[in-house]
């Protein structure tokens, strides 16, 4: 079965602090890896995925099959990163998305 | 740009009570699914449909119904509201079933 994992419910960091969201997943096959932000009162969008191996707002992710990793980077975190985000899997579309817990990020100035 | 687009937004309903939440996307997406957000859960699939007439059972799918009879709408049905169907609940589409566009959610709170 598909699990994805985000280990931190709450992550508070400094402004212009480095900045790691933690995701592990467990899928025998080769997933689609996604990172989806919600900010305040608003509706999920997508951050990031893996096979677009691109940087959005400062934001990477890479994935690491050995470590069953994606983990979100950043190198400086800035306030309007303040907001809650989710690690999610697709075995290719043949599923719908598997949504890890969340991590609420905190960035205090 | 509406893209996908919820009605209502919010909600206050009685244990007991029927409601309908719509789902509208005007993107010609194949793939329609309905989750539920709450506290300390991640987002949970409630149900999800893969076509026009098609309907899937997701991770909770218990007290919940859901119709596609159109292509761009999917409806989702509680027939006897409980106060543990208070939640936030987010609809989202997509075209191969992968990267998924999701609506503004619904504030539901049973009472």
């Amino acid at each position: 079965a598909q699990r994805v994992t985000q280990p931190e419910k709450l992550l508070s960091v400094f402004k212009g602090a480095p900045v790691e969201l933690k995701c592990n997943y467990s899928y025998s096959g080769s997933p689609e890896l996604f990172w989806y932000v919600q900010y305040s009162r608003q509706r999920l969008q997508l951050l990031l995925r893996h096979i677009s191996r691109e940087s959005i707002k400062g934001f990477t992710a890479d994935l690491n099959k050995g470590e069953t990793s994606f983990h979100l980077k950043k190198p400086f975190a800035q306030e309007e990163d303040s907001a809650m985000y989710y690690c999610a899997l697709s075995d290719q579309g043949n599923t719908p998305l598997v949504f890890g817990k969340g991590t609420r990020l905190s960035v205090i100035a | 740009n509406a893209g996908v687009t919820q009605t209502p937004k919010f909600r206050v309903l009685k244990t007991g009570q029927s409601m309908t939440l719509l789902c509208a996307q005007d993107m010609n997406h194949e793939y329609m699914y309905w989750y539920r957000q709450d506290p300390g859960m991640g987002l949970r699939l409630i149900h999800y449909s893969v076509g026009e007439g098609t309907t899937a059972k997701g991770e909770v799918p218990d007290g919940y119904n859901v119709s596609r009879l159109k292509k761009q709408n999917f409806l989702l049905g509680l027939e006897s509201a409980a106060p543990s169907q208070t939640s936030v609940y987010f609809c989202a589409s997509s075209s191969t079933g992968t990267r998924a566009f999701f609506g503004q959610g619904t504030r539901l709170t049973v009472v």
